[in-house]
């Protein structure tokens, strides 16, 4: 049974970088059949897209936060890693990694548990 | 950006009875890229429906999806106690890959 599970610190100051990691269980990372995206969504509301990534590298992110976000892969560890700098009290949020089915559809269809990260000084 | 519209944003209704949610898209969305999540307090969601009809590995019949173009439709045919949730309808027919913004079901 695949299994995603995010890692990283709670807390960020404005300002700071954000860092979180996803490890993936009971699968590859490497897998030609599927992506990895990272979700999130602030407490009481919907859900954001961040950005997409395939084990290559070749990543897609939502354009309201490229300038900030950035996509890796760690094959090896079987990781992807999500980085998103400057932050503000806007970012504050549970985010998600995910599994994304690219073919013929696209959706997200196994999730990890969410790590919350708030933003403040 | 195609922004997807949820409503009702909450729904009021008894288990044993009917649901019908709806995802209106402010431009057409391929049917390939609809699909629609559950989502339960404080857990992650989980994919219900992709391909705008296609159920998800271990999704009872009771859930099902319908529509094309603007106008996608989830519905619940009768109402488990398990169901009373969040649900979310996404896309990615263009990007960035947006999400609606949720419709509550909840126990009348």
């Amino acid at each position: 049974q695949l299994q995603l599970q995010e890692s990283g610190p709670g807390l960020v100051k404005p300002s700071e970088t954000l860092s979180l990691n996803c490890t993936v269980s009971g699968g590859s990372i490497s897998s030609s059949s599927y992506y990895w995206g990272w979700i999130r969504q602030p407490p009481g509301k919907g859900l954001e897209w961040i950005g997409s990534i395939y084990y290559s590298g070749n990543t897609y992110y939502n354009p309201s936060l490229k300038s900030r976000v950035t996509i890796c892969v760690d094959t090896p560890k079987n990781q992807v890693s999500l980085k998103l700098s400057s932050v503000t009290a806007a970012d504050t949020a549970v985010y998600y990694c995910a599994r994304v089915v690219v073919y013929p559809q696209y959706y997200f269809d196994y999730w990890g548990q969410g790590t919350l990260v708030t933003v403040s000084s | 950006e195609i922004v997807l519209t949820q409503s009702p944003g909450t729904l009021s209704l008894s288990p044993g009875e009917r649901a019908t949610l709806s995802c209106r898209a402010s431009q057409s969305v391929s049917s390939r890229y609809l699909a629609w999540y559950q989502q339960k307090p404080g857990q992650a969601p989980r994919l219900l429906i992709y391909g705008a009809s296609s159920r998800a590995t271990g999704i009872p019949d009771r859930f099902s999806g319908s529509g094309s173009g603007t106008d996608f439709t989830l519905t619940i045919s009768r109402l488990e106690p398990e169901d009373f949730a969040v649900y979310y309808c996404q896309q990615y027919g263009s990007s960035p890959l947006t999400f609606g913004g949720g419709t509550k079901v909840e126990i009348k």
